[in-house]
């Protein structure tokens, strides 16, 4: 199937810092990402949906301005973290779509996520 | 309120039974329904799916059953490997297409060899 890496894989930072969480489809063009967010032994939650080319589209309860979602180019989906706090300590996963990959659920391809640590 | 549920944390399986995996949702509108298996500190990968048009699909030792009816699916995995050992969550979406998953909160499966 087809790959979508994130980057950083972990990552540690301080409270009131800034992070930034990137997903990228590998080998083929996503025009849909989608960000998640799972706490431990919950499950993966909807932040927002992001198409490229327009803003995000961010679940309720899910603050805008504090996740900044930027999906600039068919293979690139930037998530980043503003002012981060202990409570937004959590797995961020990606997943990107494509109707050129397949265009079904099953070619909604995930990232192998990001652990967030902030202190 | 939780769409999708999975009401079993965990489940332990000998080597070689069968391991069934359950799943009930609330959400009329869902139409499509996946499994996805994940390790930890890993992406969830796709297992098999189930359309609403169907009450089986089976591909190799995965088989994944869909009452409408009572809202419920189910995962069977026959026989059970030590490899299958993960969090296996289930997911529902209105169609097939880029439209958003919700998911369930995930099953432990521990196959015993």
């Amino acid at each position: 199937g087809a790959v979508v890496s994130q980057h950083p894989s972990w990552v540690i930072c301080k409270s009131g810092t800034s992070v930034k969480i990137e997903c990228r489809s590998l080998d083929f063009q996503a025009t849909t990402m989608f960000w998640y967010r799972q706490f431990p032994k919950q499950s993966l939650m909807l932040m927002a949906t992001s198409n490229e080319g327009s803003k995000a589209t961010y679940e309720q309860g899910v603050e805008k301005d504090k996740f900044l979602i930027n999906h600039a180019s068919l293979t690139l989906s930037t998530l980043t973290v503003t002012s981060a706090h202990p409570e937004d300590s959590s797995f961020y996963i990606c997943s990107a779509w494509s109707p050129l990959a397949g265009g079904t659920q099953e070619t909604q391809y995930f990232g192998p996520g990001t652990r967030l640590l902030v202190l | 309120d939780q769409q999708v549920k999975q009401n079993s944390p965990s489940l332990s399986v000998q080597e070689g039974r069968i391991s069934i995996l359950n799943c009930d949702y609330t959400n009329s509108m869902f139409d499509y329904f996946l499994w996805y298996k994940k390790y930890p500190a890993e992406g969830p990968t796709f297992l098999i799916s189930i359309s609403s048009i169907k009450d089986k699909n089976e591909d190799g030792r995965f088989t994944v059953f869909l009452n409408k009816s009572a809202k419920h699916l189910s995962l069977h995995i026959v026989p059970s490997q030590p490899g299958d050992s993960a969090v296996y969550f289930c997911a529902a979406s209105p169609n097939s297409g880029n439209t958003p998953l919700v998911f369930g909160k995930g099953t432990r499966l521990s196959v015993i060899a």
